[in-house]
C-alpha cells in the first residue's frame, strides 16, 4: 500500500539551527516519485523538490538539502540555518506509477523563532 | 502567469445544501487534482483527472461528493447535502502530466458547513 509518514507533528528551533524533516514512505512499486511541498502561513502550497526512485544522489539546493535513501525508505529534509522565514508545515508525498495519484503525509510545523 | 484559480475562495453554507467549487487549471496542465485539508490536518486525496476523465475516484469521501472535468480544463467538485463534518479547505491542483509533474496549487476554498 501506498503511505507516506511524518512522524514528526511539530518542530520549533530558534534561528540559525539546522533541522532535519523526517519521512519514511511505503511502495511495493520500483517505480515511484517523491516530493517534497511546503505551505507557508497564507496557504499555499509550493512545490520544492522531486526524486524518482532510481535516482538517489541528494541534492542541495541554497540551504536546502535532501537525503534519499531506498535502503530505509526515507526522504529526509534538512535546512541549514533556518531563518524565520522557512516557517511553514512541510508535506512529503509519494506518487506510485501503478496508482496514478500523489499522496501526502500529515506534515511537520516548522517554527522558526528569532 | 495565471496559476491555479479556485472559486469561491470561501463559502459559508448550512447543513444539508449543496455546494458547487471550481477550478481553474493553469492552461495546458492535462492533470486536475482535489484534495481535502481538514484543520490542522495533512492532504486528504479525493479524485484526479486526466483529461476529461477520471481514473481514480477513490478518494471521495461518500457518494454525496462528485466532480466533473468539461474541456480538459474548469472542474467542478460538487458536494451534495452538505454535512458539518465536510467543512475543510478544499484545495486544486493542476500539472502538465501526472506522476512525475510537479503540482501547482490554488489558494483553496474554506468550507464551513454550519
Amino acid at each position: 500500500a501506498q503511505k507516506v509518514t511524518q512522524a514528526q507533528t511539530e518542530i520549533s528551533v530558534v534561528e540559525k539551527e539546522d533541522v532535519t524533516l523526517d519521512c519514511v514512505y511505503e511502495t511495493r512499486d520500483t517505480t515511484y516519485y517523491l516530493f517534497w511541498y511546503k505551505q507557508p502561513p497564507s496557504g499555499e502550497l509550493v512545490f520544492l523538490i522531486r526524486r524518482n526512485s532510481f535516482d538517489e544522489q541528494n541534492e542541495i539546493s541554497g540551504r536546502y538539502s535532501w537525503n534519499f535513501q531506498k535502503s530505509t525508505s526515507s526522504f529526509n529534509f534538512t535546512i541549514t540555518a533556518s531563518q524565520v522565514v522557512d516557517s511553514a508545515v512541510y508535506f512529503c508525498a509519494l506518487s506510485e506509477l501503478s496508482t496514478d495519484k500523489l499522496i501526502f503525509g500529515t506534515g511537520t510545523r516548522l517554527q522558526v523563532f528569532p | 502567469g495565471a496559476g491555479v484559480s479556485q472559486s469561491p475562495s470561501n463559502k459559508v453554507t448550512e447543513k444539508g445544501k449543496d455546494v458547487e467549487l471550481r477550478c481553474d487549471p493553469i492552461s495546458g496542465h492535462t492533470a486536475l487534482y482535489w484534495y481535502r485539508q481538514s484543520l490542522g490536518q495533512g492532504l486528504e486525496f479525493l479524485i484526479y483527472f486526466q483529461g476529461n476523465s477520471a481514473p481514480d475516484k477513490s478518494g471521495l469521501p461518500s457518494d454525496r461528493f462528485s466532480a466533473e472535468r468539461t474541456g480538459g480544463s474548469v472542474s467542478t467538485l460538487t458536494i451534495q447535502r452538505t454535512q458539518q463534518e465536510d467543512s475543510a479547505v478544499y484545495l486544486c491542483a493542476s500539472s502538465l502530466a501526472y506522476l512525475n509533474s510537479p503540482l501547482h496549487f490554488g489558494n483553496g476554498t474554506r468550507l464551513t458547513v454550519t
